[in-house]
């Protein structure tokens, strides 16, 4: 079946540097990739997706890159802030998958002022 | 509109007790899903209804039950339930077509003594 591998499970950075959080998946036929941002007691909310046909995607402090060939996608934050503090997944699906996503297991990222 | 709603937020069962956990969402979504989500684990999913009519098994669907009511509901039930089963529970909508995100709701705790 379809596997996300996620790393790291947590990352530390002082406020101002970059973050960066990698997944690899398994599934060749998958050219969907979401990710994830989940406040403490809070539900998941979508920051930014990439889809098969693009290999990178910026919306303002954040970019994600895709490598179809290597499998793999990863989420940078630039300028990081206290408040970008959370837990972080990345998820793949689309193909045949009915619109089922299957999620990393999370990235705990802690932003120190 | 309200998104994805479910009901309870909270709540506590003895083992061998039986819960329906219900979600409801008002933004006219084919696809809908039940995740959970432990520890350290990532989001699991335990059930999917692609459209209405239809409900299919996830990765971990033992022990658990659903019922895809109508387009806006979409109903897991716990029969006998076990302290492995204390999480948080998390549903999620969909719309068509393919490669677009997940919508969350704010998720039920619960626990299972």
């Amino acid at each position: 079946g379809e596997n996300v591998e996620q790393h790291p499970s947590t990352l530390s950075v002082q406020e101002g540097d970059s973050a960066v959080i990698k997944c690899t998946y398994s599934d060749s036929a998958s050219n969907y990739f979401p990710w994830y941002k989940q406040e403490l007691g809070k539900r998941p909310q979508l920051i930014i997706d990439i889809r098969s046909n693009v290999g990178e995607k910026k919306d303002q402090r954040i970019a994600v890159t895709l490598n179809k060939t290597a499998k793999h996608f990863s989420l940078h934050i630039t300028e990081t802030q206290p408040e970008d503090s959370a837990v972080y997944f990345c998820a793949e699906g689309g193909g045949t998958s009915y619109g089922k996503l299957t999620f990393g297991q999370g990235t705990i990222l802690t932003v120190h002022p | 509109n309200a998104g994805v709603t479910q009901t309870p937020k909270f709540q506590v069962l003895k083992t061998g007790q039986s819960m329906t956990l219900q979600c409801a969402q008002d933004m006219n979504h084919n696809s809908m899903y039940w995740y959970r989500q432990d520890p350290g684990m990532g989001l699991r999913l335990i059930y999917y209804s692609a459209s209405e009519g239809t409900t299919d098994k996830g990765e971990v669907p033992n022990g658990y039950n659903v019922s895809r009511l109508n387009k806006r509901e979409f109903s897991l039930r716990l029969e006998s339930a076990a302290p492995s089963q204390t999480s948080v529970y998390f549903c999620a909508s969909r719309p068509v077509p393919e490669n677009q995100p997940q919508h969350f709701g704010d998720g039920t705790r619960l626990s299972i003594l």
